[in-house]
């Protein structure tokens, strides 16, 4: 039982390229949620699948794209990346939207 | 809009101290209050999950308390360990709407 895992664990990209995060669940939960950490920010949602097939923008959605290929998979895509996407990307997952998250050991992306 | 804060930002203690690491918010209509330990360099690790219909959740040396009327929530840390220095976040809400404090660092010297 693996938990929540994400694939890349470090990325560095130039200005403008594109990347999928990769993030996979084998819990069996609905929710699947992406964030991003910065420094004196904390942690903030970027989007969310409440069950597969929906996905919803959270509080910093621009500049991203996200897929839920299905009830395990929930991958979140940069199209054209800037140096403002520079964070720590932090999968998650919960088998409701209102019980605990379980969180994967993150992405540590710098775009320069 | 919920806000979560967590006062002091950054808290050292010595070995074997009781402490408690406290958490506010402004919407007490939440669903659940949820406890994390963060690592260095690592990712969220539940610690402690109160239903907004308990008052409180135990694990081994951990307490956590919620009371709603008044916003608060507590982390009671019993016998602490140089094991236990971490970031320790707190975090109000249910669904898309869980809102994140930015933690308190805690260092146990030996």
């Amino acid at each position: 039982n693996a938990g929540v895992t994400q694939t890349p664990k470090f990325q560095v990209l130039k200005t403008g390229q594109s990347m999928t995060l990769q993030c996979a669940q084998d819990m069996n939960h609905n929710s699947m949620y992406w964030y991003r950490q910065d420094p004196g920010m904390g942690l903030r949602l970027i989007y969310y699948s409440a069950s597969e097939g929906t996905t919803d923008k959270g509080e910093v959605p621009n500049g991203y794209n996200v897929s839920r290929l299905n009830k395990r998979e929930f991958s979140l895509r940069l199209e054209s990346a800037a140096p403002s996407q520079t964070s720590v990307y932090f999968c998650a997952s919960s088998r409701e939207g209102g019980t605990g998250r379980v969180f994967g050991p993150g992405t540590r992306l710098t775009v320069l | 809009k919920q806000e979560v804060t967590q006062i002091p930002a950054a808290l050292s203690v010595p070995e074997g101290e009781n402490l408690v690491l406290n958490c506010s918010f402004t919407d007490s209509a939440i669903y659940n209050l949820q406890w994390f330990r963060q690592d260095p360099g690592k990712g969220l690790t539940s610690l402690l999950l109160i239903q907004s219909s308990q008052r409180e959740q135990t694990s081994g040396r951990l307490n956590a308390s919620l009371d709603k009327s008044s916003g608060r929530s507590t982390l009671y840390i019993a016998a602490s360990q140089p094991g236990d220095s971490a970031t320790y976040l707190c975090a109000a809400g249910a669904n898309s709407k869980l809102t994140f404090g930015k933690g308190i660092t805690l260092s146990v010297r030996p």
